[in-house]
């Protein structure tokens, strides 16, 4: 079983920075993986697929990276909206990472 | 427009069998490829994939959870069910469908609202 493993578990940042988010899976993946933001109360919502390939309507800020056992999604100028747990997610086999908290200071 | 939306009883006694059904619109389930999953949340944790059907009907299973679930699907009515057996109190959690558009590649890219599901006596 393969286990996704998210640092840092929060990250309190400013309006205007860049925020780095990792994920890392105990074995080397192929690039199904996929990051989601969710803001309390609501549902998850898409981010990026298949490792670097934005959603659609997802702002240019965000952007994903990685292969193998080290997966990124940077948020490169940080906006109040940004606030949210950020989930990442393989595919096949199906799991989700922990998360990871963005405060916005 | 593509929507889905979770139903079912929200309130189960330990030891139960949870149905829900996730009923969607905007695409089908027997276009090639397509798949739609089963997730939950308990308050305050993470998410947690439960279940995945496949237009072709291929089915696949969390682990940790596989002799519980059974997912299942009727084209006809547009219709996903989950079924979980021997529910109890660490089972409540919001629970969530969500389409997959390319057989594992893309990502969960609609979900549901969720629906809550208590499990008490």
């Amino acid at each position: 079983e393969i286990v996704l493993t998210q640092s840092p578990a929060t990250l309190s940042l400013s309006p205007g920075e860049r925020a780095t988010l990792s994920c890392r899976p105990s074995q080397s993946v192929g690039s199904y993986l996929a990051w989601y933001q969710q803001k309390p109360g609501q549902a998850p919502r898409l981010l990026i697929y298949d490792a670097s390939n934005r959603a659609t309507g997802i702002p240019a800020r965000f952007s994903g990276s990685g292969s193998g056992t080290d997966f990124t999604l940077t948020i490169s100028s940080l906006e109040t909206e940004d606030a949210a747990v950020y989930y990442c997610q393989l595919s096949d086999p199906w799991t989700f990472g922990q998360g990871t908290k963005v405060e916005i200071k | 427009q593509i929507t889905l939306k979770e139903s079912g009883r929200t309130l189960v006694k330990p030891t139960q069998t949870l149905t829900l059904t996730c009923t969607f619109s905007g695409f089908s389930l027997t276009s090639s490829g397509v798949g739609v999953a089963w997730i939950r949340q308990p308050p305050g944790k993470a998410l947690e994939w439960l279940a995945v059907i496949y237009w072709d009907d291929d089915k696949r299973y969390s682990p940790s959870l596989r002799t519980r679930l059974t997912i299942t699907k009727d084209t006809s009515k547009n219709q996903v069910f989950l079924t979980m057996t021997d529910m109890d109190p660490v089972d409540t959690a919001t629970y969530y469908c969500a389409r997959n558009e390319d057989y594992d590649r893309r990502g969960l890219d609609v979900w549901g609202q969720g629906t809550r599901v208590t499990v008490s006596s």
